[in-house]
């Protein structure tokens, strides 16, 4: 099972809706990431979060907003979403995000389906 | 030309055959490499990670890198149809985590 633990694993909301999906790590790991994954898609990057600092925003629109309120958690706040944003959101951790040779691990991901 | 190129399959196999999967990348700057299953619905589990050339095995599973050809595989031996799922191969300069790339992913069923 993975360390990244996320929730809701299921989440329908409106486009007028304000919902919250959350992360928590218990690996000890410094650097958290969102990534979004389309149907037979790679998964793309979107947030990383290095020591609870806000260090890498991949130009995602203002709709999707991060918080990282300690280093084993992270949420991704929506609202105003569009249904072309509906996909499987991904939290990722790793040790730390300037450390060579380390690699992130994935929670089981929340699907998302914007109506 | 994409950085990392892998067929999208799908790859149906009988069980206990032997499974190659590949990826090829233009980027000589990796380092690292490294293979995520991901089932249905679910996020990718790491499998493999290995560090510039060579091989690496885990039980059923081989990773090899060729960093001359640029090219790297998994092996699957006495494949089980619960190894199908989609896999990913995915790379990354030596400094950051965060610049990890990934390939589009090899659909794989293992056929009883």
């Amino acid at each position: 099972d993975t360390e990244v633990t996320q929730t809701p694993k299921h989440l329908v909301m409106g486009m007028t809706n304000k919902k919250s999906l959350k992360c928590e790590q218990h690996m000890g790991h410094r650097a958290m990431y969102w990534y979004k994954q389309k149907a037979k898609k790679p998964p793309e990057l979107m947030f990383v979060y290095s020591y609870e600092k806000l260090s890498i925003n991949e130009s995602v629109p203002s709709r999707f907003s991060p918080e990282c309120p300690n280093s084993s958690l992270l949420n991704l706040h929506l609202h105003a979403l569009q249904p072309e944003d509906s996909a499987l959101y991904l939290c990722a951790s790793s040790q730390d995000r300037t450390v060579s040779g380390n690699t992130i691990y994935f929670g089981e991901g929340s699907w998302l389906t914007v109506v | 030309q994409k950085e990392v190129e892998q067929d999208p399959g799908p790859l149906s196999v009988p069980e206990g055959a032997i499974v190659s999967l590949n990826c090829t990348y233009s980027n000589s700057a990796f380092q690292y490499f490294m293979w995520y299953r991901q089932y249905s619905r679910k996020g990718p589990e790491l499998l493999m990670y290995t560090y510039s050339s060579g091989n690496k095995e885990d039980g059923r599973f081989t990773a090899q890198v060729d960093k001359s050809s640029k090219y790297i595989s998994l092996f699957i031996r006495d494949s089980q149809p619960s190894d199908s799922a989609t896999y990913l191969c995915a790379m990354s300069l030596y400094s950051s985590a965060s610049k990890i790339i990934f390939g589009s992913g090899t659909r794989l069923s293992i056929r009883p």
